[in-house]
């Protein structure tokens, strides 16, 4: 099955910079990577998602990267503000008419300090 | 719009007593739903997946099942709890016809087993 690695686990940056996550996958076959946003308590939040037909993908301050040759994406996140800070997990799935399963990432605590 | 229910949102239950744990979902039709569980500071495992009444797909072996009596109303159960089963219970939806397969979150329930 699919196995996916996210790092760093813990991320602090100073208001203002930008934050990197990364995340490898397993599986060759995945060809959707979702982000997710979690605040304390509740559930995940979509916040963007990228297609194996697409290397880059932007929505205001956030960005996600695909490379399919390296099996790895990442989250692009620039000109941090507080409320940023939160958890977040990366995932991967094959996009099936069925159950869509996605497998996650453990997730990064990203801190955004004044 | 399409919105996700779950409760209780917070559960406090002693070992070897019954877990109910309900998600429903409105504005949608025949959606795909999930369990996942999310220990203490990590990732999502997903428990079981649906993808119409009466059909549960178990990914994890375990003391929970699960069942979907109607169309957008999935159940988590257990006969008895362990100590093990305490964590953060999120149920998810999806809709299997749009291309992105994005999976929706509910806000959790947080369950302690005593």
């Amino acid at each position: 099955g699919e196995n996916v690695e996210q790092h760093p686990s813990t991320l602090s940056v100073q208001e203002g910079d930008s934050a990197v996550i990364k995340c490898t996958y397993s599986d060759s076959a995945s060809n959707y990577f979702p982000w997710y946003k979690q605040e304390l308590g509740k559930g995940p939040q979509l916040i963007i998602d990228i297609r194996s037909n697409v290397g880059e993908k932007k929505d205001q301050r956030i960005a996600v990267t695909l490379n399919k040759t390296a099996k790895h994406f990442s989250l692009h996140i620039t000109e941090t503000q507080p409320e940023d800070s939160a958890v977040y997990f990366c995932a991967a799935s094959e996009l099936t008419g069925g159950g869509n399963k996605l497998t996650f990432g453990t997730g990064t605590q990203l801190k955004v300090e004044l | 719009s399409q919105t996700i229910h779950q409760w209780p949102a917070t559960l406090v239950q002693p070992v070897g007593s019954p877990l109910s744990l309900e998600c429903t979902v409105e504005g949608t039709s025949n959606p795909n739903l999930y369990w996942y569980r999310q220990a203490a500071g990590r990732g999502l495992q997903l428990l079981f997946y649906s993808v119409g009444i009466g059909q549960i797909s178990s990914e994890v072996p375990q003391n929970l099942s699960a069942s979907r009596p109607q169309d957008r109303q999935f159940i988590l159960s257990s006969k008895k709890l362990l100590l093990s089963d305490s964590g953060f219970y999120l149920c998810a939806w999806s809709v299997p016809r749009r291309s992105g397969n994005e999976q929706f979150f509910g806000p959790g329930t947080r369950l302690t087993v005593l």
